[in-house]
This record gives structure tokens, sequence and C-alpha cells, in this order.
């Protein structure tokens, strides 16, 4: 079945510094690949999707290309900001609305 | 953007009781929605898929008569844990399809965390 692997954390940052998460997957198919960040006390937000291969994905500094190659979706951020702490999911779906996530990444940028 | 809310936001309750969590599409209609269980440092899993005016959808491996899903209208979902017991403590999330807009989107609960004793 459809799965994803997301890098362990937590992972501790400084401002301005270079954010990588690797995210690798399993799928039967050709799936969508997501990044999802829920910020302290919220729900999970769409941050960035690619929808077949070779697609960049970009939001808020953020970026992620969809490598089928290396079954890859490595999210990726030149500077970060203490405004960035939050868990990252990397997630797939075969079809538009179920989704299969990764154990999501704990990410803490300190000033 | 959309706003999906859960209530409660945490519960803590007695071995052998029932619990009930609500999701509401707060600005937009949802026929779909979905109930996931999240355990500590691990994914969020799918337990079913939530249709209203119908029958639940579940995942394999997901009881139907401990997790009660009714979706009575367009913007409420509810989960129900029935004879709820320590095992069954999780974090619990919801999603929900603007069914209005085409993008596929999904918007998610801030999530309810039981505590079964």
């Amino acid at each position: 079945g459809d799965s994803v692997t997301q890098m362990e954390g937590p992972v501790t940052l400084s401002e301005e510094a270079f954010l990588t998460i690797n995210c690798t997957y399993t799928a039967t198919g050709y799936p969508s690949l997501f990044w999802y960040v829920q910020y302290p006390g919220e729900g999970l937000q769409l941050l960035l999707k690619a929808t077949k291969a070779d697609d960049k994905g970009s939001n808020k500094g953020f970026e992620a290309t969809y490598r089928k190659e290396t079954t890859s979706f490595h999210l990726e951020k030149g500077s970060v900001q203490v405004s960035d702490s939050a868990v990252y999911f990397c997630a797939l779906s075969e079809n538009d609305y179920k989704l299969s996530f990764g154990a999501g990444t704990t990410v803490t940028v300190r000033a | 953007g959309a706003v999906v809310s859960q209530h409660p936001s945490w519960v803590i309750c007695k071995s052998g009781t029932s619990v009930k969590i609500e999701c509401r599409s707060l600005d937009f209609q949802a026929t779909t929605m979905f109930w996931y269980r999240q355990f500590p440092k691990q994914s969020l899993m799918l337990m079913a898929t939530s249709n209203e005016g119908s029958k639940a959808t579940y995942e394999q491996g997901v009881e139907k008569d401990k997790f009660l899903i009714n979706h009575a209208s367009l913007t409420l979902s509810t989960l129900t844990v029935t004879s709820a017991h320590p095992e069954d403590s999780s974090f619990y999330i919801c999603s929900a399809r603007d069914q209005a807009v085409n993008t596929g989107e999904l918007f998610f609960g801030e999530g309810s965390r039981l505590t079964v004793l």
C-alpha cells in the first residue's frame, strides 16, 4: 500500500539557517504529493503540493520538487524564521481526498 | 481560508463511558469529512470517511461499532467513541473538503485529545 517516510525530528535551527526535511514515498500509481504544516494550537494547513513528476510546489519561501526517479519530495527553505516553528507533515494521495501521512517532523527555530 | 472546528479540544473520561467529538465546517459545506487518529510520534491514520446523509466508510481494521460516525448535516460530523478504554486514548483529527470549490484541498480541525482513565 501507499506509505510516506519522512525525516525524524525534532529539528532545531537558528534563524536564517537552511532547512531541509526529507520525505520519500511508496505508491502503486502516480500520486499527488503534499506538505502540510501544523502551527502550535492550530489544525493542519496545506503548505504546498505537486501533482506530477518534476512539478515544484512553493509557498511562504518553502519549496519541494516531485522527484519520481528517487520517489522523493523533500521540503526546503533557504532562511527560516522563528514563525516557521511548527510540525511539518509530508503526505500523498492517489486521489485528492484520501491522504497517507508521514509521522511529522517538529521544527523549532531559535532567535 | 475555510475553517474547520473540533469540539472538545481535549476530554478526559472514565473507562467504559462514551465520548462524542464534533467536527464542524464553519464557513463552507462539506458532503465528505474524514476522521484521523494520531498516536504520539506517529502518522495520522485515516479511520473513516464520513458521508453526509449516508453511512460512513471505515478503513480496514477500524471497528465500526466502536467508532460511530454520524454526518447528519452539510456542516457537522460527529465521532462517538463507545465504551472507551485506555487504549482508545489518542489525538483525533477531522478534515473536510469545500464541495463548492474544486481544488481538492482538505481543511483540518485543530484536533481533539482523548484520555481514557
